[in-house]
């Protein structure tokens, strides 16, 4: 109950495109739902945040868009530039400590 | 601010040896993670605290781990005796009560062989 499972493993896209990451959890009691931005040999940087009671957040070119009844939530980066090849990290968490419990990452490539 | 810091940022040792990670977390912040990210299993929770008191330490892999913290601003991650299996990215995150994200370190990269 306490996994988030996230896809694709791997995304490659061409400058200007579309980038879409997915998770789905299973715990109804997650109610804080981040995304995490990895460049190599740095550690997770938080990129955006959500909670359950809007249904989309954006900042600047990040979006995540939420889905209470799928317990789904994606992460869409519009206009892709090179600069945002990196690892994704879906998370969500529950309770007073807010520990996270991490996706297994996305890869995204942003080619010239 | 200067950030998590972890030190050191690469360690290579032998089995049997014993390692220790060390982290300063950011002034003010009043919790302390400790996450382990391996490329099998991603990354893994293995202790927290909150105000220097440890909370939950079910994330530990086995009794060669313990973690201490003896004052708000250091956190030691101890293995003994490391194993090659131990070999990951150790991460240091702190955040400012529970309601905001985490701030990582730059981590440690651990090669026990």
């Amino acid at each position: 109950q306490q996994q988030v499972k996230q896809s694709p493993q791997s995304l490659i896209v061409q400058k200007g495109g579309i980038s879409i990451i997915n998770c789905a959890y299973e715990n109804t009691a997650f109610d804080y739902f981040p995304w995490y931005q990895q460049f190599p040999g740095k550690g997770p940087a938080l990129l955006i945040a959500i909670r359950p009671d809007v249904s989309e957040k954006k900042e600047g070119r990040f979006t995540i868009s939420f889905n209470k009844s799928a317990k789904q939530f994606s992460l869409h980066i519009m206009d892709s530039q090179p600069g945002d090849s990196a690892t994704y990290f879906c998370a969500a968490s529950s309770g007073s400590a807010r520990q996270l419990t991490f996706g297994s990452g996305t890869q995204l490539t942003v080619l010239p | 601010d200067a950030g998590v810091i972890q030190s050191p940022r690469h360690e290579v040792t032998e089995m049997g040896q014993e390692v220790t990670l060390r982290c300063k977390p950011i002034s003010g912040h009043d919790y302390l993670f400790w996450y382990r990210q391996t490329m099998m299993r991603g990354l893994e929770l293995l202790i927290y605290f909150n105000n220097n008191v440890p909370i939950d330490d079910s994330g530990m892999p086995e009794d060669r781990f313990s973690a201490k913290m003896p004052n708000a601003s250091f956190s030691t991650l101890k293995i003994q005796p490391s194993e090659p299996r131990d070999s990951a990215v150790y991460f240091c995150a702190s955040s400012f009560g529970a309601l905001y994200g985490y701030t990582f370190g730059s981590g440690t990269r651990l090669t026990v062989v």
